[in-house]
This record gives structure tokens, sequence and C-alpha cells, in this order.
């Protein structure tokens, strides 16, 4: 347990579909990360949030939204998906955006029919 | 454009072998370089470097950064099967406004066989 919770473990959606990921920390960080985590690439960073403000956003389509109410929870709103976006997608935080340890949740496998 | 590549891709060695694994990076911006565990899902944080030359212990692992020839190395001795999983190298792109964005790697895969 790195105290980094996500929810759905597993996703399988149709392309006209819209869900949810949440992503929720236990430990009082600051900073907050979306990744993902496709066969045989490496993690890819899509998204970046400090004290509930986006910093950073990585040429992720518009099609993945993400929402920060506030410093515990993430959420990543999906519609309209490919599926070339089947992936792994990871959440992580950390106590702060100069701190370097990221503490990564077990992610959800999303399916996309 | 910033890249990391760890080498080799995958590697399979038997209960009580010693492995190393490789990290190298090209970044613009270089703060810190950081080794994960990956058995599942979550990654777990093995080892932050920031200094040339200094090695990094815990237990059976060990980690040490070159910054002159930009890459780090990954030493894990008397391999154990619960050993098995990906390595995951990151490095810290400061960047412009500190972002805090870590660039990986593609992973080794280690194979632990009894």
């Amino acid at each position: 347990e790195t105290g980094v919770t996500q929810t759905p473990r597993h996703l399988v959606m149709g392309m006209t579909n819209k869900k949810s990921l949440k992503c929720e920390q236990h430990l009082g960080h600051n900073a907050m990360y979306w990744y993902k985590q496709s066969a045989k690439k490496p993690l890819e960073l899509m998204f970046v949030y400090n004290f509930k403000e986006q910093t950073e956003n990585n040429s992720v389509p518009s099609r993945f939204s993400p929402e920060c109410p506030n410093s515990s929870h993430l959420f990543l709103h999906l519609h309209t998906l490919q599926p070339e976006d089947s992936a792994l997608y990871l959440c992580a935080s950390s106590q702060h955006l100069l701190a370097n340890e990221q503490f990564f949740g077990p992610g959800t496998r999303l399916t996309v029919l | 454009e910033d890249k990391v590549v760890q080498s080799p891709l995958s590697l399979v060695v038997h209960e009580g072998d010693t492995v190393t694994l490789n990290c190298s990076y090209e970044v613009t911006n270089f703060r810190s370089l950081l080794w994960y565990k990956q058995e599942k899902k979550a990654p777990t944080f093995l080892f932050m470097l920031t200094s040339s030359g200094i090695e990094k212990k815990s237990g059976r692992l060990s980690s040490i950064l070159d910054k002159k020839e930009l890459f780090s190395i990954l030493n894990i001795t008397a391999t154990q099967t619960g050993d098995s999983a990906v390595y995951l190298c990151a490095v810290e792109d400061r960047g412009s406004g500190n972002t805090g964005k870590l660039i990986f790697g593609q992973g080794t895969t280690l194979q632990v066989k009894p």
C-alpha cells in the first residue's frame, strides 16, 4: 500500500461511452500526476497538478479531461476514446513538485472496444 | 529531445546471481535520476540519485550515478525470485517552471528462476 488508491481497477468501455477514473491520495501531498503505460512503451506523463492547479499538459488529446477538485483527489474523465487508448493509467502523488519521490497507485487497466 | 534508455530490455537469471541494470539519459535540465520497481501494477520507489559517484544502498540493491557519462547502474546481488519485476529508470527534467516532469525509460524486465 502506497497511500494512493485508484478506482476502478479495471474498465472496459466502448468508443462512445463516457467514464471517469478516480485517484485519491492519503499522504497529504500537494502534487498529483496522471501517467499512461502502454505495452512495451515507457511510462508517459499526461498531466501534473500542483495545489489543484494544472501545471503540465503533455500534449494529451482533449478526449482525456482531468479534474482536480482538491489536493487529495484527481479524476480523469474519458469520452469518445479510441482502441489505441487502451493502457494502464497510473496516478501518482508527491509532497510537492520539487519532491522527486512519486508514490504510485495500483493503476486502472482500461480497455477500449 | 529528452530521452532515457535502459538496457537490457529483459534478463533471465537464476537465484543467487548478481545482475547489473543500465540506464543512460539525455536530458536538458537534469535534476535527479530515480529507480522504481514495478511488480504488478504500481511502481515502488527504490532510489533517488542526484550526485555522481555516491552509491545508494538498500539491502542487496545498490545504485550509482555518473553525471559526466550520463548513466546510472542498478546492482542486485544474490538475486531471489522475489526480485522478478520490471525495473524502471526515470530522470527528472527540471525544464521551465519546475514542473517535476519525470521521463521514464522502457524498463528492464528481470526474471529470476529458482
